[in-house]
């Protein structure tokens, strides 16, 4: 079945450091791949997404390239801020099955 | 304001006494969905929901039913709570499966 795994947390930045989140994925056929954030207190919301191979999706100074090759999705951002705290969840959607499939989750905490 | 309107916020039950949480959402969406987020498990779904009258069970769907009478409430119901239910629920919209998912404010649910 589908699966995503992502790098464990908390992972823990100086304001301004570069951020990258790990993701990989294993699907059948070919998915359409998210980000979603969860803020403290509140439910997801989408980020950013890509729905082929080499698509680039990007939101907020984040950005993640669908690698179909390393079946990968890593989240970067260049220089991060605190009010980017939050947990941030991968995700996947196998064309033609109607069931989304998400990650663990990993806890970003930037540091003034 | 397009929204996915859970209730209740909050809820602490006993084992054995049935609840049901509602979900709403004003946005004409087909696609409805339940998740539970437990620590270091992420999201798990529950069941899902392609249209009215049309339900189908997701990783997690033991102890909970839903119905889809109308196309705008998804209501998830836990006809025998148990301690194992204890955690946080989501429910979530979109246009498709694939498409963005809107997600209510969530419901902390403890059973005791």
């Amino acid at each position: 079945g589908d699966s995503v795994t992502q790098m464990e947390g908390p992972v823990t930045l100086s304001e301004e450091a570069f951020l990258t989140i790990n993701c990989t994925y294993t699907a059948t056929g070919y998915p359409s791949l998210f980000w979603y954030v969860q803020y403290p207190g509140e439910g997801l919301q989408l980020l950013l997404k890509a729905t082929k191979a080499d698509d680039k999706g990007s939101n907020k100074g984040f950005e993640a390239t669908y690698r179909k090759e390393t079946t990968s999705f890593h989240l970067e951002k260049g220089s991060v801020q605190v009010s980017d705290s939050a947990v941030y969840f991968c995700a996947l959607n196998s064309g033609g099955y109607q069931k989304v499939t998400f990650g663990t989750g990993t806890k970003l905490q930037v540091i003034p | 304001e397009a929204q996915v309107t859970q209730n209740p916020r909050y809820l602490i039950t006993v084992t054995g006494k049935k609840l049901t949480v509602t979900c709403s959402q004003n946005m004409n969406h087909e696609y409805m969905s339940w998740y539970r987020q437990d620590p270091g498990l992420g999201l798990r779904q529950i069941y899902y929901s392609m249209n009215v009258e049309v339900t189908d069970k997701g990783d997690v769907p033991e102890g909970y039913k839903v119905s889809r009478k109308e196309k705008r409430n998804f209501p998830l119901i836990l006809e025998s709570p148990s301690p194992n239910q204890t955690s946080l629920y989501f429910c979530a919209s979109s246009l498709r499966a694939a498409e963005k998912l809107f997600f209510g404010s969530g419901t902390q649910l403890s059973v005791l």
